[in-house]
């Protein structure tokens, strides 16, 4: 049962647009959620958080948006570069030490 | 300076040896994890651990046995390997890990990369 899903394999955005990446979850007990990062052959790297009493986070180029009554997330990139291109994960916890992560988005900015 | 590093990158071995992997990190958290990244990208943690003691066990088989001497290093030794072992693991800490405050987030190691032939 996968309670977190990322239903897009993959996004192509150009250079300069906006990138949106989504994620869903089932579980209603998530109060605090993360967007990493990862390129190839390296290790995750954190974004952006946010938690379940907030429905929007901004951190420069990146901002993050919950909507709790649809259980949804999504990651919002503006303006993109070409840097950004990676796979994108989003996690979710309930404050357990364990952190559930979807399947990731691989996000191919076009320069 | 890595924060968190794993040792080695690169394993091949064959099916039924045993095999460990490393782990340490620099930044003083209490907390570590192990992950495993299967065929289809899918990052599922294993196992939690909290000031070296076990919090999360994600029922893993018990050939598979994490050991943490101290808070600084979380190892993952794995027996009669099986060819289903195949998959990168991730090393990651954090400082706490209830994961409701941005000071919890969790860093990543590199990865280990694994191949059971």
């Amino acid at each position: 049962d996968q309670q977190v899903k990322q239903n897009s394999p993959s996004l192509s955005v150009q250079e300069g647009r906006i990138s949106i990446l989504n994620c869903d979850y089932t579980n209603s007990m998530f109060d605090y959620f993360l967007w990493y990062k990862k390129y190839p052959a390296e290790g995750p790297t954190f974004l952006i958080s946010i938690s379940s009493i907030k429905d929007k986070n901004e951190d420069g180029r990146f901002t993050v948006f919950l909507n709790k009554s649809a259980k949804h997330l999504s990651l919002h990139i503006v303006p993109s570069q070409p840097g950004d291109s990676a796979v994108y994960f989003c996690a979710a916890t309930s404050g357990t030490y364990k952190y559930i992560f979807g399947t990731g988005t691989r996000l191919k900015v076009l320069a | 300076d890595t924060a968190v590093s794993q040792t080695p990158k690169y394993l091949v071995t064959q099916m039924g040896n045993d095999k460990s992997i490393k782990c340490e990190q620099n930044l003083g958290h209490d907390t570590m994890y192990w992950y495993k990244q299967d065929s289809k990208k899918f990052l599922k943690i294993m196992f939690s651990y909290n000031n070296k003691e076990l919090i999360i066990n994600e029922t893993v088989p018990n050939r598979f046995s994490p050991k943490s001497p101290d808070k600084a290093h979380l190892n993952l030794h794995i027996n009669s390997l099986e060819l289903g072992d195949s998959a990168v693991y991730f090393c990651a800490s954090s400082q706490g890990g209830r994961g409701s405050i941005p000071e919890e987030t969790q860093y990543f190691g590199p990865g280990t990369r694994l191949l059971v032939l």
